[in-house]
């Protein structure tokens, strides 16, 4: 079974501060995809990465990056020079592609608010 | 507006009442999925649509669930004898490709609550 951890329920930060959300994972397969959603209080989710098991390299975009490690089972999430509209709740998820599951493990999501 | 939408927003129904759920995906996506959201967690997997065929079932999905993609266009998720446990958040997402390979789009969710 796959499982996702987000141990921070809530972040606040002042407006310009950096802020990383930590993302942990569990899973037996080898193959699988390492996703972060935004869910502003409108309540979409907005797509943010994905990330395949296979492909470790950090990425930046924007004011976004995204921390990588196999080794810890981690995937976590930098905002840098955090601003009020970065406030909303963040998720990290996994997929697996073996079988024939065709979905989402969510972790719990972290509430962040930017305060101005 | 060319995203995934999904009617009524909000449904407040008395325990017992059957409530029916309709999401209209993005029109060129084939596949279609339904999580549950509560309050404070992340969303959870229901079903899963590939054009019409329902091919995946979460355990969450009692007998009191169904759901149905005619013609692989819009879904609907009917929830009968509808439980206080019901009351959640429903959220239709839609994706071109399998989800672990691509960006699903969500919709704005219908708000359950039974009373």
């Amino acid at each position: 079974a796959q499982k996702v951890t987000q141990a921070q329920t809530e972040i606040s930060v002042v407006e310009k501060e950096d802020v990383t959300l930590d993302c942990v994972y569990e899973t037996r397969d080898t193959t699988y995809y390492l996703f972060w959603y935004k869910q502003p209080p409108s309540g979409e989710l907005v797509f943010l990465i994905r990330r395949n098991s296979f492909d470790e390299q950090n990425e930046i975009s924007g004011r976004y990056s995204w921390n990588f490690q196999k080794s810890t089972s981690s995937f976590n999430f930098t905002i840098t020079a955090s601003q009020v509209v970065d406030s909303a709740v963040y998720f990290c998820a996994l997929a697996i592609s073996s079988g024939s599951a065709r979905q989402l493990t969510f972790g719990s999501g972290t509430q962040l608010t930017v305060l101005p | 507006d060319t995203g995934v939408s999904q009617d009524p927003r909000h449904k407040i129904t008395k325990r017992g009442q059957n409530v029916t759920f309709r999401c209209d995906p993005i029109s060129e996506h084939n596949r279609l999925y339904w999580y549950r959201q509560t309050l404070g967690q992340g969303p959870e997997f229901l079903t899963y649509f590939q054009n019409e065929a329902q091919l995946e079932k979460s355990r969450l999905l009692s007998d009191r669930f169904s759901a149905e993609r005619p013609k692989g266009s819009f879904s609907t998720l009917e929830i009968q004898r509808t439980e206080q446990g019901d009351s959640a958040m429903y959220l239709c997402a839609s994706s071109k490709r399998d989800i672990e390979n691509t960006e699903a789009f969500f919709g704005q969710g219908t708000r359950l609550t039974v009373v």
